[in-house]
């Protein structure tokens, strides 16, 4: 079956470590994002990518880094400049037709600061 | 400019009960596009229904029911005789311009718990 595949589902870090969640997607889309998500909230944009090789900063960037090597995976990099990373990340992804078809997203990685 | 505004944060019911989730938005395109989206306990938001700009006819599916009306800008949805089943967050969400990107807009959702 297609669809998005975020791994790994918990994911605890020590302070000032770096640490990549995983986003790989088989539905073929062109498009793919990163949001975050803190508890009572809604979601934040932090990277998306519209093609291989190229991606462009949401609304919360700072701290984060992305790679978009193969159309199928989007990692998402946590770095020790993140101050406060402890929240619910989720990917989507979706392909680019112009009719806006929505967004298939993953499960979710709960990233936990210890 | 797009926004998409859930004025509610959160709503309790008690099973069997109606439940309506309001979700307004602005945008200046002509042709866009509205989406529900359920994001249970378990975290994965899950698509329920999505709605062209030009089809303002109300749809039904099972218990669920959506009301476009493009006059107020609103895209609001109803569940009828309410479960436990339905407790999670719902998102609504527009297409952002320019639409040949295929980016949403989201709600900063609106949390349902029903009790039994």
């Amino acid at each position: 079956d297609g669809g998005i595949t975020q791994s790994p589902k918990y994911l605890f870090r020590k302070e000032g470590q770096n640490v990549t969640l995983s986003c790989e997607q088989n539905l073929n889309h062109d498009a793919m994002y990163w949001y975050r998500q803190d508890p009572g909230q809604g979601l934040r944009l932090i990277y998306y990518s519209q093609i291989v090789n190229d991606f462009q900063k949401g609304d919360i960037a700072e701290g984060y880094s992305v790679s978009r090597e193969k159309k199928e995976s989007f990692p998402l990099t946590v770095t020790s400049a993140q101050k406060n990373p402890t929240a619910f990340y989720l990917c989507a992804s979706s392909p680019i037709t112009g009719s806006n078809y929505g967004y298939t997203f993953g499960s979710g990685t709960r990233l936990t600061v210890v | 400019a797009q926004k998409v505004t859930q004025a509610q944060t959160e709503i309790s019911v008690v099973e069997k009960e109606d439940v309506t989730l309001d979700c307004v938005y602005e945008t200046r395109d002509t042709t866009y596009y509205l989406f529900w989206y359920k994001q249970p306990p378990s975290g994965e938001l899950v698509f329920l229904i999505r709605r062209n700009s030009f089809d303002e006819q109300n749809e039904i599916s099972g218990r669920y029911s959506w009301n476009f009306q493009k006059s107020t800008s609103s895209f609001n949805f109803t569940i009828t005789a309410s479960q436990v089943v339905d407790s999670a967050v719902y998102f609504c969400a527009l297409s952002e311009p320019p639409r040949d990107t295929d980016k949403l807009i989201f709600g900063t959702g609106t949390r349902l718990q029903v009790f039994p």
